[in-house]
């Protein structure tokens, strides 16, 4: 079993639909959890990260973690064509040198 | 936020010849670095995680006298592929961590697509 499970997708959804992301773990210990969206050949870039359990949201998008569950999401609002990009989701442990652990990674297209 | 560059973005080299990827961390000192390699439409795999000052560490099935990871300094470490072949042709992402006060934050250099002849 993976640490970290992600369904790859590919997702599409029309443009302004709602987009919800999952990402499912095995790690308890795992304490920070974040999001990065990846445009094609380009590195991943941090979108949103939260500190245990609970939501925090910015802008469009809304990141949640239920820590009882070991799972967590990510909800774009009013999603847009400049969406479409890989979404992985990423946790570590509480600790100043914690190595992150990926998501395999979801591909997600917005459709005009 | 913290940045860091990574040189070439996309390198186009002969077969059998080796090639030297570069990761920079530019406002910000990086004692761990971190390698992956990306296939496309795949997500990051770790190759290696490079410490500053000592030897990388290597994650299962990763060839270290194929990948040389050097970590010299606290701002650069470099990955060469050496004797490459067509089959390591691919997109080459370093990142760094941040320690922040509830956590680690990785930050990531743009890729380096390696594509061998």
């Amino acid at each position: 079993q993976k640490e970290v499970e992600q369904d790859p997708g590919p997702l599409s959804v029309p443009e302004g639909a709602i987009v919800s992301l999952n990402c499912t773990y095995s790690n308890s210990a795992f304490q920070y959890f974040m999001w990065y969206r990846q445009y094609s050949r380009k590195g991943p870039e941090l979108l949103m990260y939260t500190y245990s359990s609970g939501n925090k949201e910015d802008g469009r998008f809304t990141a949640q973690v239920d820590k009882s569950s070991k799972y967590i999401s990510l909800f774009i609002r009013d999603s847009q064509p400049s969406d479409s990009a890989t979404y992985l989701c990423a946790m570590s442990l509480y600790s100043s040198a914690s190595k992150i652990i990926f998501g395999s990674g979801t591909r997600l297209s917005i459709r005009p | 936020g913290a940045v860091v560059s990574q040189h070439p973005s996309w390198v186009i080299c002969k077969s059998g010849t080796s090639v030297k990827i570069e990761c920079r961390s530019l406002d910000f000192q990086a004692t761990t670095m971190f390698w992956y390699r990306q296939f496309p439409k795949q997500s990051l795999m770790l190759m290696a995680t490079s410490n500053e000052g000592s030897k990388a560490t290597y994650e299962q099935g990763v060839e270290k006298d194929k990948f040389l990871i050097n970590h010299a300094s606290l701002t650069l470490s470099t990955l060469t592929v050496t004797s490459a072949h067509p089959e390591d042709s691919s997109f080459y992402i370093c990142s760094a961590l941040v320690a922040r006060a509830l956590g680690t934050e990785a930050f990531f250099g743009q890729g380096t697509r390696l594509t061998v002849v």
